[in-house]
């Protein structure tokens, strides 16, 4: 079974929009850690945003926010006021146990977003 | 801060022939990643190391990839012989355990990739 599912292939949203991006994820390691990456056309991973198993809150980074639904194991990335330089793939991506800098990224297949003006 | 570097960023090999990417991790960052990524498969763990050993090497096709991490500031992996099948873009990621800033979740920060193309 896939750890990290993003359903969605692509998405398309006009500037100054909201948008949401799924992903669903698959653990039974009480402690992990979900982020969402950022790769524009040229390629690099840009890390957008994290949220951690036992935050009580949802993570915001600016215009990123993190939907985090523990009972549903969903963490949807929602990104507000869309601009022509969001245009990208975004990935989900988890990583499991309590020493999470020594466990490696488990990714999602990715969401190809789309903004138009 | 230069982040963390990787080179060549484009190799382009004939099938056969051996071929070696380089990565240098950010300073004092004590975790390297590599991963691998193709349109089939997505991004994939290849092999990482903790303070130079490697840790797991389960991502590592087959014996023709090996890795190494001879210091602290400095990783490799080595294709041999390199096939068409191995056309990619590898990432090296470093990252450390850590309790202050942005370390605090231990993220892991990406180099800019090599596109790898074996004809």
């Amino acid at each position: 079974a896939q750890k990290i599912t993003q359903t969605q292939p692509g998405m398309f949203v006009q500037e100054k929009e909201a948008v949401t991006l799924d992903c669903t994820y698959d653990t039974s390691d009480p402690s992990y850690g979900l982020f969402w990456y950022k790769q524009p056309s040229s390629g690099e991973m840009i890390f957008l945003i994290y949220q951690g198993s036992y935050d009580q809150q949802n993570a915001t980074e600016g215009r990123y926010s993190l939907n985090f639904q523990k009972a549903r194991k969903s963490a949807n990335l929602v990104i507000s006021a869309s601009q022509l330089g969001d245009s990208a793939m975004y990935f989900c991506a988890m990583r499991e146990g309590r020493d999470q800098a020594g466990t490696a990224l488990i990714f999602g297949k990715g969401t190809t977003l789309s903004v138009s003006s | 801060d230069a982040g963390v570097i990787q080179s060549p960023r484009h190799e382009v090999t004939e099938m056969g022939q051996e071929v070696t990417l380089r990565c240098k991790p950010i300073s004092g960052h004590d975790y390297l990643f590599w991963y691998r990524q193709t349109m089939m498969r997505g991004l994939e763990l290849l092999i990482y190391f903790n303070n130079n050993v490697p840790i797991d090497d389960s991502g590592m096709p087959e014996d023709r990839f090996s890795a190494k991490m001879p210091n602290a500031s400095f990783s490799t992996l080595k294709i041999q012989p390199s096939e068409p099948r191995d056309s990619a873009v590898y990432f090296c990621a470093s990252s450390f355990y850590g309790t202050s800033g942005m370390g605090s979740y231990n993220e892991q920060f990406f180099g800019p990739g090599t596109r790898l193309t074996v004809l």
